[in-house]
């Protein structure tokens, strides 16, 4: 079984530019959660999405934004990025929320601002 | 304000003796804590966790201990193996929060010396 993929792997942009990183959670799960880990520090929550719906928000501007499809696969966008956004971005799914809910994180995507 | 703290960066063992990597909470809210072993250019992978109702998890070399009234927790891996060197994170839930969401530790690397 397909554990949880994110894509890119690896991206590069400029300050001010926009980017979408995507996630695709184990089949079977419909709750997605995104985090961002900066470099020496342990990653912070940034969203989760269950059932297509936003069940909590981090403390992160209103630059950060995501979306649940259908499918379950979800989309992180960041716009008028900065150079404090380069950090490693990671997507972690689940079948429910709340406690004992076992989340499996995806291998992350590295962005890098220029 | 970090809620959740691994106040130390790096730990280096020799193979066959015993691992214990410590965390510290503020929060007396947490309902559930768990551990996290990160290898580079993967995601974090869940090791073990202990309900607020308990004070002693064990799954075979990993052990984790909860100490409610000192806010702290360990986990002990015994006997230590290459393999497990690794970032090791501390996570915490609230169960009141609905969402799932973990709130990390900084991390600390362990190095099991062959």
């Amino acid at each position: 079984d397909a554990g949880v993929t994110q894509s890119p792997t690896h991206l590069i942009k400029t300050r001010g530019q926009q980017v979408t990183l995507r996630c695709s959670p184990i089949s079977g799960h419909k709750s997605v959660s995104w985090y961002q880990q900066v470099l020496g520090q342990g990653p912070q929550f940034i969203f989760q999405y269950y059932e297509k719906e936003e069940r909590g928000r981090g403390n992160f501007p209103d630059r950060f934004s995501a979306r649940q499809f259908p499918n379950y696969s979800s989309e992180l966008n960041v716009n008028a990025l900065l150079l404090g956004d380069s950090a490693l971005y990671l997507c972690a799914s689940s079948l429910g929320t709340g406690l004992f809910t076992e989340a499996f994180f995806g291998q992350g995507t590295r962005l890098t601002v220029v | 304000d970090q809620q959740v703290k691994q106040n130390s960066p790096s730990l280096s063992v020799q193979e066959g003796r015993i691992s214990i990597l410590n965390c510290d909470y503020t929060n007396s809210m947490f309902d559930y804590f768990l551990w996290y072993k990160k290898y580079p250019a993967e995601g974090p992978t869940f090791l073990i966790s202990i309900s607020s109702i308990k004070d002693k998890n064990e799954d075979g070399r990993f052990t984790v201990f909860l100490n409610k009234s000192a806010k702290h927790l360990s986990l002990h891996i015994v006997p230590s193996q290459p393999g497990d060197s690794a970032v090791y994170f501390c996570a915490a839930q609230r169960g009141s929060s609905n969402t799932g969401k973990l709130i990390f530790g900084q991390g600390t690397t362990l190095q099991v010396k062959p």
